[in-house]
């Protein structure tokens, strides 16, 4: 089975930088995907990595490093918009076709 | 601007009553996702189609749960009969062919009395 592990909550100022973690243990890993949901509405996507190094897209980047089984979100310049909680999902191969498996999710607050 | 929809977007039932959740992908996806999401088990992948063929529904409840896609504009989650454990919010997702990116849908946030 898959085994994904994130930090329940983060707390951070506004215009600070943030580190989100995410580590897996998984069979057949085909890529890591992340998800922004806002309480109350759908996940959204964000970014996705698939070979190891950096992402970047904006204010987020994504890092993914295979052989460690290890990924990190970072957002620059937060803003209270993000608070949010952020989703780690890796992609596996099963039933002839790519799942997603998400993690529980890291609540992120953004104050002043 | 294209999007995943659902209805209804809030149902509440008793237990035992049948409950049918539909989902429209954007046009041209050929993958659809059904999602359970709740407090303590976060987000569940229930079921999946591509080209509206049922490729894994191992997380789903088979007794009582049920699947598919009648044609590429619909697919449809039915709990018959419900209870109260199957109380959460409902995604479906859907993805366009050759990509791994999914589009979530507002959800259906059921609860059952």
């Amino acid at each position: 089975g898959q085994n994904i592990d994130q930090p329940t909550e983060m707390t951070a100022t506004e215009g600070a930088i943030v580190q989100i973690n995410c580590t897996y243990q998984t069979s057949g890993f085909n890529g890591l995907f992340w998800y922004q949901q806002h309480a109350g509405e759908a996940p959204t996507f964000l970014s996705y990595n698939v070979l190891d190094g950096l992402e970047e897209k904006g204010r987020f980047s994504s890092f993914l490093s295979r052989s460690k089984g290890y990924s990190y979100l970072l957002l620059k310049e937060l803003q209270m918009k993000d608070s949010a909680s952020y989703l780690c999902a890796v992609i596996t191969w099963k039933g002839g076709g790519n799942k997603l498996t998400f993690g529980t999710g890291t609540q992120l607050k953004v104050e002043l | 601007d294209a999007r995943v929809t659902q209805t209804p977007r809030h149902k509440v039932t008793e237990m035992g009553q049948e409950v049918t959740m539909r989902c429209q992908p954007i046009l041209g996806h050929n993958t659809v996702f059904w999602y359970r999401q709740t407090m303590m088990q976060g987000l569940e992948l229930l079921a999946y189609f591509r080209n509206r063929a049922p490729l894994d529904d191992s997380g789903m409840p088979k007794d009582r749960f049920s699947a598919e896609m009648p044609d590429a504009t619909l697919a449809t989650l039915k709990i018959q009969p419900s209870e109260p454990r199957d109380s959460a919010v409902y995604f479906c997702a859907s993805g366009s062919p050759g990509t791994d990116t999914q589009y979530f849908g507002p959800g259906t946030r059921l609860t059952v009395l």
